[in-house]
């Protein structure tokens, strides 16, 4: 099992929908968890950290997370164009030595 | 400004030459790392480092090789050992309780 498992995509949502990215973990000792964006050709940007159980709002971007069942969401409301990306969700170390990546989802938001 | 720096931003590497990366961070961060992406690929880990005067091998550390004598400085050298190097190289890094964790601008290699 990865340690981290995201589905590659492409994720296609039209303008204005909600886009809903997941991502699961194998370390149960994780305690905090982090989403990037990364447009083509640029280097990932930190959009969205969570630490706790629950959901935890910042503007269009709504992180979720549910350590029990060991998953992280990022959820996008009112999708744009400029949207369109690759969103890597990452555990920094806990029981692990090392800041670990998924291999990132990429979503296309359609006009 | 606090940041993580890359340079350069491009490289140009002739086949059996060395070339050294440089990643600078002014954001007291314990933590930092080498990462490199091919042409829509997820990112593969080189090297990364705790603290200073000490590093581990990432997945794929074959070919390079890195040093961190400084809190703020990780260079990252390519080795003619590196049968293919071009790609696009990340540096990133994080305080040691992992609040949050940044990503240089990356350096885009190129052997010629």
């Amino acid at each position: 099992q990865k340690e981290v498992e995201q589905n590659s995509g492409p994720l296609s949502v039209p303008e204005g929908a909600i886009a809903s990215l997941n991502c699961t973990y194998s370390d149960r000792g994780s305690q905090s968890f982090f989403w990037y964006r990364q447009y083509s050709g640029k280097s990932p940007e930190l959009i969205m950290s969570i630490y706790s159980n629950g959901d935890k709002e910042d503007g269009r971007f709504t992180a979720q997370l549910n350590k029990a069942s060991q998953y992280v969401s990022l959820l996008i409301r009112d999708s744009q164009p400029s949207d369109s990306a690759t969103y890597l969700c990452a555990v920094p170390p806990g029981t692990a030595s090392k800041l670990t990546f998924g291999t990132g989802t990429r979503l296309q938001v359609t006009l | 400004d606090g940041g993580i720096t890359q340079s350069p931003k491009y490289l140009f590497r002739k086949e059996g030459q060395n070339v050294t990366l440089s990643c600078e961070q002014n954001l007291n961060h314990d933590a930092m790392y080498w990462y490199r992406q091919d042409p829509g690929q997820g990112l593969r880990l080189i090297y990364y480092s705790q603290i200073v005067n000490d590093f581990q091998k990432g997945d794929i550390a074959e070919g390079y090789s890195v040093s961190r004598e400084k809190k703020e400085s990780f260079p990252l050298t390519v080795t003619s050992a590196q049968k293919n190097p071009t790609a696009f190289y990340l540096c990133a890094s994080h305080t040691g309780t992992a609040i949050e964790a940044f990503f240089g601008q990356g350096t885009r290699l190129t052997v010629v």
